[in-house]
């Protein structure tokens, strides 16, 4: 059974740092990864996917990577923003589509 | 761009009562997913429907079905509520199954609250 857990649970900088978020998985035949944020009450946006088959994905100030032997993937934030306030959840899907999400990290960027 | 549109967006209903969630999947998209988000909690798959047919199911209650249309929207059917079904309901949608990527896209949400 898939296990998703995102450390740490809170974080906190200050502006223009860079962060890295981290996900572990129990479960090495994932088919793919995904990054969400959300902002609190609202729905979830994807950020970042990265098929089994990947290492990587890069979008604008945003990378993320999936190591599979090691159960590992991570999300790195360059130059972070007070806009990019949110909670990042990381999502594990298996060969029917479905996502086995972690508890998220609150990220908060103080200006 | 088209997203996935959940109706409605907010319901309040009492106990024992029942209620119906429907998600419009993007154009072209096929598949629809249901999770479950409570207050401080992750999203829960709850279900999943290929084709108008059940893929998945996860944790969903037996109170509750959902089926898929041929239009490929999707209704979750919640009967008997309970105080603890209140929660963030999320449809998503992705393209076929069968293809690599099952990259989904999350609607805005139905807010259920009981009481």
């Amino acid at each position: 059974k898939q296990e998703v857990t995102q450390i740490p649970a809170a974080l906190s900088v200050p502006e223009g740092e860079n962060l890295v978020l981290n996900c572990s998985f129990t479960d090495s035949a994932i088919y793919n990864l995904q990054w969400f944020r959300q902002d609190p009450g609202k729905g979830l946006t994807s950020l970042l996917l990265i098929q089994s088959s990947q290492r990587e994905q890069t979008s604008g100030r945003l990378n993320a990577s999936l190591d599979k032997s090691s159960g590992r993937s991570t999300l790195y934030i360059a130059a972070s923003q007070p806009g990019d306030s949110a909670t990042y959840l990381c999502a594990g899907g298996g060969n029917t589509g479905k996502l086995i999400f972690g508890q998220g990290t609150t990220l908060q960027v103080k200006p | 761009a088209a997203g996935v549109i959940q109706s409605p967006r907010h319901l309040i209903k009492e106990k024992r009562e029942t209620a119906t969630l429907k998600c419009y999947p993007i154009p072209r998209h096929d598949t629809v997913y249901w999770y479950q988000q409570g207050p401080g909690q992750d999203p829960q798959f709850l279900i999943s429907f290929y084709e108008k047919m059940q893929s998945d199911k996860g944790s969903i209650p037996d109170r509750f079905s959902a089926q898929q249309f041929s239009d490929y929207h999707s209704e979750l059917n919640m009967s008997s509520l309970e105080l603890g079904d209140s929660a963030l309901y999320f449809c998503a949608s992705s393209l076929e199954q069968g293809a690599s990527s099952y990259e989904q896209y999350f609607g805005p949400g139905t807010r259920l609250t009981v009481t």
